[in-house]
């Protein structure tokens, strides 16, 4: 059965970094886009960024463009957000989901469960 | 930027009828997915490409899309539907996915 695993959260200070990764089992990782997905407490979801299955595409939410980068290692099957100059609002629980999907419509069809992000001095 | 706006709320008795609306004006070329998530779970896709269901989800949840709107309705809506509800779609590029900002489900 599909399972995705994310790890890496954690406390950081304001302006600081931080890399999340995300283990992929039971589905050809290589096939398939994934997207890093985020929701600060109490809130919504946000979509935060997507990278493509050869990773030769990848896009950003405005909200982080120019600090977060995607990357995945096929081989390994692992999606990775690393997160730079941190701010406070990007306190979030973040996920990683698997997307499925044709040029009408790209959704995520499998979901982690998780991994919290505090950003605190 | 692209949004897709959704009512904060929505309660309905049990065995009631509960609709959800969505309004996005790329709905009309995109299709619209929606999610269910509640508290401390990760989201649950309950409606996809605007009216198909995925396996496992009750035959209560329905999708339809009509120019700019998106309804989700569930039909005799149980006390376990409680959730929040999250419509999602592109942007007209592609490049982008887009949330609504979430419809509070109440049954009671």
């Amino acid at each position: 059965q599909v399972q995705l695993v994310e790890s890496g959260g954690g406390l950081v200070k304001p302006g600081g970094s931080l890399r999340l990764s995300c283990a992929a089992s039971g589905f050809t990782f290589s096939d398939y886009y994934m997207s890093w997905i985020r929701q600060a407490p109490g809130k919504g979801l946000e979509w935060v960024s997507y990278i493509s299955a050869s990773r030769n595409i990848t896009h950003y939410a405005d909200s982080v463009k120019g600090r977060f980068t995607i990357s995945r290692d096929n081989a390994k099957n692992s999606l990775n957000l690393q997160m730079n100059s941190l701010r406070a609002e990007d306190t979030a629980v973040y996920f990683c989901a698997r997307e499925s999907g044709s040029y009408y419509g790209y959704y995520f069809d499998y979901w982690g469960q998780g991994t919290l992000v505090t950003v605190s001095s | 930027s692209y949004e897709l706006t959704q009512p904060p709320s929505v309660s309905v008795s049990p065995g009631q009828t509960a609709r959800i609306t969505c309004s996005g004006d790329v709905l009309p070329k995109k299709y619209v997915y929606w999610y269910q998530q509640k508290s401390g779970q990760a989201p649950v896709l309950v409606i996809y490409e605007d009216n198909k269901r995925p396996s496992g989800i009750p035959e209560r949840f329905s999708g339809s899309s009509s120019g700019t709107m998106a309804t989700l309705t569930i039909s005799g809506a149980q006390v376990e539907d409680e959730a929040d509800y999250y419509c999602y779609s592109t942007d007209s590029s592609v490049n982008h996915r887009v949330f609504g900002g979430g419809t509070k489900l109440t049954v009671l």
